[in-house]
Protein backbone atom coordinates (compact mmCIF):
# COMPACT_ATOMS: atom_id res chain seq x y z
CA UNK A 1 0.00 0.00 0.00
CA UNK A 2 1.61 3.49 -0.75
CA UNK A 3 -1.13 5.58 0.68
CA UNK A 4 -4.67 6.45 -0.46
CA UNK A 5 -5.94 6.12 -4.00
CA UNK A 6 -8.92 8.38 -5.24
CA UNK A 7 -10.58 8.25 -8.70
CA UNK A 8 -10.62 9.91 -10.77
CA UNK A 9 -8.76 13.05 -10.54
CA UNK A 10 -11.23 15.12 -12.39
CA UNK A 11 -14.88 15.38 -13.19
CA UNK A 12 -16.79 17.70 -15.43
CA UNK A 13 -20.05 17.00 -15.16
CA UNK A 14 -23.22 18.86 -16.65
CA UNK A 15 -25.78 20.59 -14.21
CA UNK A 16 -28.09 17.82 -13.16
CA UNK A 17 -25.81 14.80 -13.79
CA UNK A 18 -25.31 12.38 -11.19
CA UNK A 19 -21.31 11.59 -10.49
CA UNK A 20 -19.75 8.66 -8.15
CA UNK A 21 -15.78 9.14 -6.73
CA UNK A 22 -14.41 6.00 -5.37
CA UNK A 23 -11.96 6.09 -2.82
CA UNK A 24 -9.65 3.53 -1.74
CA UNK A 25 -7.75 3.35 1.86
CA UNK A 26 -4.63 2.07 3.13
CA UNK A 27 -5.51 -1.41 3.60
CA UNK A 28 -5.18 -1.96 7.15
CA UNK A 29 -6.68 1.61 7.82
CA UNK A 30 -10.48 1.04 9.78
CA UNK A 31 -11.56 4.95 9.45
CA UNK A 32 -12.33 6.24 6.68
CA UNK A 33 -13.04 10.20 5.85
CA UNK A 34 -15.20 12.20 3.33
CA UNK A 35 -14.12 15.74 2.49
CA UNK A 36 -14.84 18.71 0.56
CA UNK A 37 -13.15 21.56 -0.09
CA UNK A 38 -13.67 24.75 -1.76
CA UNK A 39 -11.29 27.60 -3.38
CA UNK A 40 -9.73 29.43 -0.63
CA UNK A 41 -11.46 27.18 2.43
CA UNK A 42 -10.13 24.44 4.66
CA UNK A 43 -11.13 21.07 3.77
CA UNK A 44 -14.57 20.49 5.32
CA UNK A 45 -15.96 17.50 6.79
CA UNK A 46 -18.65 15.44 5.11
CA UNK A 47 -18.93 11.68 6.39
CA UNK A 48 -16.75 9.10 8.06
CA UNK A 49 -17.20 5.33 8.29
CA UNK A 50 -15.57 3.15 11.08
CA UNK A 51 -15.29 -0.29 8.97
CA UNK A 52 -18.55 -0.42 7.10
CA UNK A 53 -20.44 1.41 9.69
CA UNK A 54 -21.37 5.15 9.19
CA UNK A 55 -20.94 7.15 12.11
CA UNK A 56 -21.62 10.26 11.11
CA UNK A 57 -23.05 12.65 8.62
CA UNK A 58 -22.37 16.52 8.64
CA UNK A 59 -25.49 19.05 7.74
CA UNK A 60 -23.41 20.00 4.90
CA UNK A 61 -24.66 15.87 3.55
CA UNK A 62 -27.58 17.15 1.63
CA UNK A 63 -29.98 14.37 0.59
CA UNK A 64 -28.04 14.53 -3.39
CA UNK A 65 -24.83 13.02 -1.19
CA UNK A 66 -24.61 9.42 -0.46
CA UNK A 67 -21.57 7.55 0.63
CA UNK A 68 -21.10 3.78 1.19
CA UNK A 69 -18.24 1.65 2.43
CA UNK A 70 -20.10 -1.99 1.71
CA UNK A 71 -17.31 -3.94 2.85
CA UNK A 72 -15.42 -1.74 4.97
CA UNK A 73 -12.46 -1.14 2.17
CA UNK A 74 -13.19 1.00 -0.34
CA UNK A 75 -15.89 3.90 -0.52
CA UNK A 76 -17.76 5.46 -3.11
CA UNK A 77 -19.46 8.88 -2.74
CA UNK A 78 -22.28 9.79 -5.11
CA UNK A 79 -23.65 12.85 -5.56
CA UNK A 80 -27.13 13.68 -7.46
CA UNK A 81 -28.60 15.97 -9.55
CA UNK A 82 -25.47 18.08 -9.38
CA UNK A 83 -25.52 21.50 -8.99
CA UNK A 84 -22.70 24.38 -9.78
CA UNK A 85 -22.47 24.56 -5.88
CA UNK A 86 -21.14 20.73 -5.37
CA UNK A 87 -17.83 22.35 -7.87
CA UNK A 88 -14.95 21.39 -5.21
CA UNK A 89 -12.33 19.14 -4.35
CA UNK A 90 -13.84 15.97 -3.00
CA UNK A 91 -10.35 14.50 -0.54
CA UNK A 92 -10.58 11.61 1.12
CA UNK A 93 -8.86 10.18 4.18
CA UNK A 94 -8.13 7.07 6.20
CA UNK A 95 -7.09 6.19 9.76
CA UNK A 96 -6.37 3.56 12.06
CA UNK A 97 -8.80 4.99 15.24
CA UNK A 98 -6.51 8.51 15.32
CA UNK A 99 -3.86 7.40 14.31
CA UNK A 100 -1.86 7.64 10.56
CA UNK A 101 -4.51 9.84 9.30
CA UNK A 102 -3.68 10.48 5.65
CA UNK A 103 -4.98 11.74 2.56
CA UNK A 104 -5.28 10.80 -0.92
CA UNK A 105 -5.57 13.34 -3.66
CA UNK A 106 -8.72 13.88 -4.11
CA UNK A 107 -11.41 14.48 -6.84
CA UNK A 108 -11.81 17.39 -8.47
CA UNK A 109 -15.14 18.29 -9.22
CA UNK A 110 -16.40 20.80 -12.13
CA UNK A 111 -19.97 21.62 -12.43
CA UNK A 112 -20.86 23.09 -15.57
CA UNK B 1 -17.69 23.98 20.33
CA UNK B 2 -14.52 22.60 18.63
CA UNK B 3 -13.00 25.26 16.05
CA UNK B 4 -9.83 26.05 14.34
CA UNK B 5 -8.90 30.00 14.14
CA UNK B 6 -6.03 30.83 11.72
CA UNK B 7 -6.32 34.32 11.76
CA UNK B 8 -3.32 34.76 9.11
CA UNK B 9 -5.01 34.35 5.67
CA UNK B 10 -1.62 35.46 3.53
CA UNK B 11 2.08 35.95 4.43
CA UNK B 12 4.60 36.80 2.11
CA UNK B 13 7.94 37.02 3.16
CA UNK B 14 11.53 36.79 1.26
CA UNK B 15 13.87 33.99 1.38
CA UNK B 16 15.78 33.43 4.65
CA UNK B 17 13.10 34.98 6.80
CA UNK B 18 11.95 33.10 9.58
CA UNK B 19 8.20 33.44 9.30
CA UNK B 20 5.33 32.05 12.20
CA UNK B 21 1.84 30.88 11.51
CA UNK B 22 -1.10 31.62 13.94
CA UNK B 23 -3.26 28.58 14.74
CA UNK B 24 -5.71 29.14 18.04
CA UNK B 25 -8.66 26.26 18.70
CA UNK B 26 -11.44 25.74 20.97
CA UNK B 27 -12.59 22.35 22.24
CA UNK B 28 -13.80 21.10 25.34
CA UNK B 29 -12.57 18.03 25.15
CA UNK B 30 -9.62 16.92 27.54
CA UNK B 31 -8.45 14.45 25.18
CA UNK B 32 -7.60 15.80 21.84
CA UNK B 33 -5.07 15.80 19.05
CA UNK B 34 -3.17 19.37 16.88
CA UNK B 35 -2.02 18.72 13.26
CA UNK B 36 0.01 21.03 10.86
CA UNK B 37 -0.85 19.56 7.27
CA UNK B 38 0.97 21.60 4.01
CA UNK B 39 -0.91 22.14 0.50
CA UNK B 40 1.28 22.70 -1.98
CA UNK B 41 -0.09 23.61 -5.93
CA UNK B 42 -0.91 20.29 -6.68
CA UNK B 43 -3.14 19.81 -3.92
CA UNK B 44 -2.40 17.27 -2.08
CA UNK B 45 -2.46 17.60 2.18
CA UNK B 46 1.28 17.07 2.93
CA UNK B 47 1.41 15.75 6.81
CA UNK B 48 3.85 18.02 9.30
CA UNK B 49 3.27 16.87 12.74
CA UNK B 50 0.71 15.51 15.19
CA UNK B 51 0.88 16.49 18.84
CA UNK B 52 -1.61 15.16 21.71
CA UNK B 53 -2.98 17.81 24.65
CA UNK B 54 -0.78 15.93 27.01
CA UNK B 55 2.46 16.62 25.45
CA UNK B 56 3.14 20.52 25.27
CA UNK B 57 7.11 20.01 24.58
CA UNK B 58 7.86 22.05 21.78
CA UNK B 59 9.32 20.14 18.75
CA UNK B 60 11.84 21.07 16.25
CA UNK B 61 12.39 18.76 13.10
CA UNK B 62 14.85 20.37 10.46
CA UNK B 63 13.53 24.13 10.09
CA UNK B 64 10.08 23.77 11.57
CA UNK B 65 9.04 24.12 14.96
CA UNK B 66 6.19 23.90 16.95
CA UNK B 67 4.93 25.97 19.97
CA UNK B 68 1.90 24.04 21.64
CA UNK B 69 0.67 26.51 24.76
CA UNK B 70 -2.55 24.85 26.20
CA UNK B 71 -3.32 28.04 28.42
CA UNK B 72 -3.53 30.21 25.41
CA UNK B 73 -4.90 27.07 23.42
CA UNK B 74 -2.65 27.95 20.57
CA UNK B 75 -0.49 25.68 18.47
CA UNK B 76 1.89 28.01 16.43
CA UNK B 77 4.12 26.82 13.75
CA UNK B 78 7.49 28.65 12.84
CA UNK B 79 9.44 27.68 9.43
CA UNK B 80 13.14 29.21 10.23
CA UNK B 81 15.25 30.46 7.30
CA UNK B 82 12.19 30.36 4.81
CA UNK B 83 12.77 28.88 0.92
CA UNK B 84 11.21 28.83 -2.14
CA UNK B 85 9.90 25.67 -1.86
CA UNK B 86 7.98 26.60 1.51
CA UNK B 87 5.21 28.37 -0.71
CA UNK B 88 2.00 26.10 0.08
CA UNK B 89 -1.52 27.02 2.27
CA UNK B 90 -0.76 25.51 5.74
CA UNK B 91 -3.46 24.02 7.62
CA UNK B 92 -4.13 24.03 11.70
CA UNK B 93 -6.52 21.14 11.98
CA UNK B 94 -7.96 19.42 15.59
CA UNK B 95 -9.02 16.24 16.36
CA UNK B 96 -11.53 15.07 18.35
CA UNK B 97 -12.95 12.49 16.51
CA UNK B 98 -12.55 13.71 13.47
CA UNK B 99 -10.46 16.39 11.79
CA UNK B 100 -11.60 20.05 12.36
CA UNK B 101 -9.54 22.39 9.90
CA UNK B 102 -9.05 25.79 10.06
CA UNK B 103 -9.27 27.92 6.94
CA UNK B 104 -5.85 28.34 6.27
CA UNK B 105 -2.65 30.32 5.49
CA UNK B 106 -0.87 30.85 2.35
CA UNK B 107 2.34 31.00 2.36
CA UNK B 108 4.64 33.06 -0.16
CA UNK B 109 8.11 32.82 -0.24
CA UNK B 110 9.74 35.27 -2.94
CA UNK B 111 13.45 34.60 -4.06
Amino acid sequence: DTGVSQNPRHKITKRGQNVTFRCDPISEHNRLYWYRQTLGQGPEFLTYFQNEAQLEKSRLLSDRFSAERPKGSFSTLEIQRTEQGDSAMYLCASSLGTNGYTFGSGTRLTVV
Amino acid sequence: AQKVTQAQTEISVVEKEDVTLDCVYETRDTTYYLFWYKQPPSGELVFLIRRNSFDEQNEISGRYSWNFQKSTSSFNFTITASQVVDSAVYFCALLPDKLIFGTGTRLQVFP
